[in-house]
């Protein structure tokens, strides 16, 4: 079975600081996909980044970082820096090559709350 | 501009009716998906087509039906058999419905059954 558990449901932080969100993932599968996605109050999950299970390269896009980790099965995201704007809910999700489709499998998702 | 539509953006429903939500793409996309989420809770997908003309349930098909007669529409129904249907509709697409491809959503339904 697969299975996304992101703990944090609510993370709260002032504007400028650093905050990490944290995603663990279970799965059987030697090939398959990490993504993390953006919901703004309007609704419309945003795409930020997907990783494949043979790429451990740490990735860093502007102030948002990605850190992939098999031996913990962990995917954590760090904004830098945060921002007003930031404030969503972050999901993670996995998907794998032997479901024969894109199934994405959602976690709980965090909320982010960056206040002034 | 490319994107995917959803109509309308609230509904409002008496219990016991059937009511369909819009989902229409322009962006050329073979697959096509619709997920249901709940407060507190991640996407769980209800149907996925991977072409025109097919359809597969996914976790929670019960209650719902769809079709997909054109490639740039896959609309949603919600039947009275929906035991609980008051929630957030997100339809999503992606090129082919391979497991790398992202999946890109539109701005959702919100449901209330009264």
């Amino acid at each position: 079975a697969q299975k996304v558990t992101q703990a944090q449901t609510e993370i709260s932080v002032v504007e400028k600081e650093d905050v990490t969100l944290d995603c663990v993932y279970e799965t059987r599968d030697t090939t398959y996909y990490l993504f993390w996605y953006k919901q703004p109050p309007s609704g419309e999950l945003v795409f930020l980044i997907r990783r494949n299970s043979f790429d451990e390269q740490n990735e860093i896009s502007g102030r948002y970082s990605w850190n992939f980790q098999k031996s913990t099965s962990s995917f954590n995201f760090t904004i830098t820096a945060s921002q007003v704007v930031d404030s969503a809910v972050y999901f993670c999700a996995l998907s794998s090559m032997n479901t024969g489709f894109q199934k994405l499998v959602f976690g709980t998702g965090t909320r982010l709350l960056v206040s002034p | 501009d490319g994107g995917i539509t959803q109509s309308p953006k609230y509904l409002f429903r008496k219990e016991g009716q059937n009511v369909t939500l819009s989902c229409e793409q322009n962006l050329n996309h073979d697959a096509m998906y619709w997920y249901r989420q709940d407060p507190g809770q991640g996407l769980r997908l209800i149907y996925y087509s991977q072409i025109v003309n097919d359809f597969q349930k996914g976790d929670i098909a019960e209650g719902y039906s769809v079709s997909r007669e054109k490639k740039e529409s896959f609309p949603l129904t919600v039947t009275s058999a929906q035991k609980n249907p008051t929630a957030f509709y997100l339809c999503a697409s992606s090129m082919v419905a391979t497991p790398y491809n992202e999946q890109f959503f539109g701005p959702g339904t919100r449901l209330t059954v009264l």
